[in-house]
């Protein structure tokens, strides 16, 4: 979707390395979200944030960070505690509340080991 | 938080050959929503319903909500080879966040 960009398209991590993908949304929305999707299957949440400064676990948040600092950005840190990082990773954003509208997704960052 | 289950997991037809999945969960729901991720791609909304019993159609496309609001279904009638993709139901869960099915791919052959 044109008001989501998700950057790097494709990003290489080493070994103890952390890595950042950005995530910008020109909607307007208050809420975005971070899934992860392995090869074959769905998605699951990492992250979600309803508004600035304020974010909250999903299913599989061990060895992630985010933050929100901004309502426009909401940056997912894969960390080194990640052991299995290589997968493909959505960035999307809603209006608030799940009955008021659709996700809008980015077109997601392929993340590979080294 | 809510889990929801999609059946078939994989469905093969052949081109002009009507293709259904459908979407259950134990608890009521709210809302749904579907989705289509192309090979490759990211997910894209196709439609939301909100209402119990409710039908929509969006071209070839019919998607309906259980009366009992506990199940849904999206009928594909006549496929075409555009159609290939994974398609996913996504719930609301309690109103935080969205909890997605695992999906059913759709392979078309020509």
């Amino acid at each position: 979707d044109g008001g989501i960009t998700q950057s790097p398209k494709y990003l290489f991590r080493k070994e103890g390395q952390n890595v950042t993908l950005s995530c910008e949304q020109n909607l307007n929305h208050d809420a975005m979200y971070w899934y992860r999707q392995d090869p074959g299957q769905g998605l699951r949440l990492i992250y979600y944030s309803q508004i600035v400064n304020d974010f909250q676990k999903g299913d599989i948040a061990e060895g992630y960070s985010v933050s929100r600092e901004k309502k426009e950005s909401f940056p997912l840190t894969v960390t080194s505690a990640q052991k299995n990082p290589t997968a493909f990773y959505l960035c999307a954003s809603s209006i608030l509340g799940a009955a008021n509208g659709p996700q809008h997704f980015g077109d997601g960052t392929r993340l590979s080991i080294l | 938080g809510q889990q929801v289950m999609q059946i078939p997991q994989y469905q093969h037809v052949q081109e002009g050959e009507d293709f259904t999945t459908y979407c259950n969960s134990s608890t009521t729901l709210s809302n749904i929503q579907w989705y289509k991720q192309r090979p490759g791609g990211h997910p894209v909304f196709l439609i939301q319903l909100v209402k119990s019993g409710e039908v929509k159609k969006q071209k070839r496309l019919t998607f309906q909500f259980g009366e009992a609001k506990k199940n849904s279904s999206l009928h594909i009638t006549a496929t075409q080879t555009t159609d290939v993709g994974t398609y996913f139901c996504a719930v609301d869960n309690y109103g935080q966040n969205f909890v997605f099915g695992p999906g059913t791919r759709l392979s078309v052959l020509p």
